[in-house]
């Protein structure tokens, strides 16, 4: 079935550093989106990629379809950063599903 | 602006009992609404979309049974039942379905259902 493997699980940095966060999907997704879970515990949209990459701030997403994955680049990490991020891809057939990454959980230390 | 008005934020459920949620779509233009479940491990999973009134759609899971009901254009709700394990529920609204790059899925606080 359609699955996402999101890597990777738990992620730490100290401010002012960066790394990525990588979705990686086994069937051709149509769109990705990421979001982060807030600390009342409700998901925050930061991306929706049909293709390409975006940018907001000090984040920073690319999707491709073709080569099926999906990568959150974060540059200069501040505390206020750190939380659980998830992707989540449309499948392309089936009708309308999101199927959701396992998460990432970041922590951001001084 | 809050898209969706979900209640309640927390629900102690007595094993073998039901529980009903409510989500309030806020503005219409977002008439998309689906119901997703987080399960203790954190992981998400789509549960059900209904666009429109009258809609109803029923689903069996590991630790639950679900019955999803578009009972307006305006609501959405979802009995629980079942339950053998506690999970959070989530409402979402999207402007369309299957669109292009405008489609984003929009959350609402969730409902945080516990197993007595």
């Amino acid at each position: 079935g359609d699955q996402v493997e999101q890597s990777p699980s738990a992620l730490s940095l100290h401010e002012g550093t960066g790394s990525a966060l990588r979705c990686n999907f086994t069937t051709t997704m149509r769109a990705v989106q990421w979001f982060r879970k807030n600390s009342r515990g409700s998901l925050i949209n930061l991306f929706y990629l049909a293709s390409g990459t975006k940018e907001n701030g000090r984040l920073k997403s690319a999707f491709d379809s073709k080569e099926r994955y999906s990568t959150l680049h974060i540059r200069d990490a501040q505390l206020e950063d750190s939380g659980t991020y998830f992707c989540a891809a449309e499948t392309g057939t089936g009708g309308y599903k999101v199927v959701f990454g396992s998460g990432t959980r970041l922590l951001v230390s001084p | 602006v809050t898209l969706l008005e979900q209640n309640p934020r927390w629900r102690l459920v007595p094993r073998g009992q039901a529980v009903n949620l409510r989500c309030i779509l806020k503005n219409s233009q977002y008439p998309w609404m689906s119901w997703y479940q987080q399960d203790l491990q954190k992981q998400l999973q789509w549960l059900f979309t209904l666009r429109s009134p009258g809609d109803k759609e029923v689903k069996s899971l590991p630790g639950a049974d679900y019955l999803a009901t578009r009972v307006t254009d305006t609501e959405l709700r979802l009995q629980v039942a079942n339950m053998s394990q506690g999970r959070t529920l989530y409402c979402t609204c999207s402007p369309r379905l299957g669109g292009p790059s405008q489609n984003t899925l929009y959350f609402g606080a969730g409902t945080r259902l516990s197993v007595l």
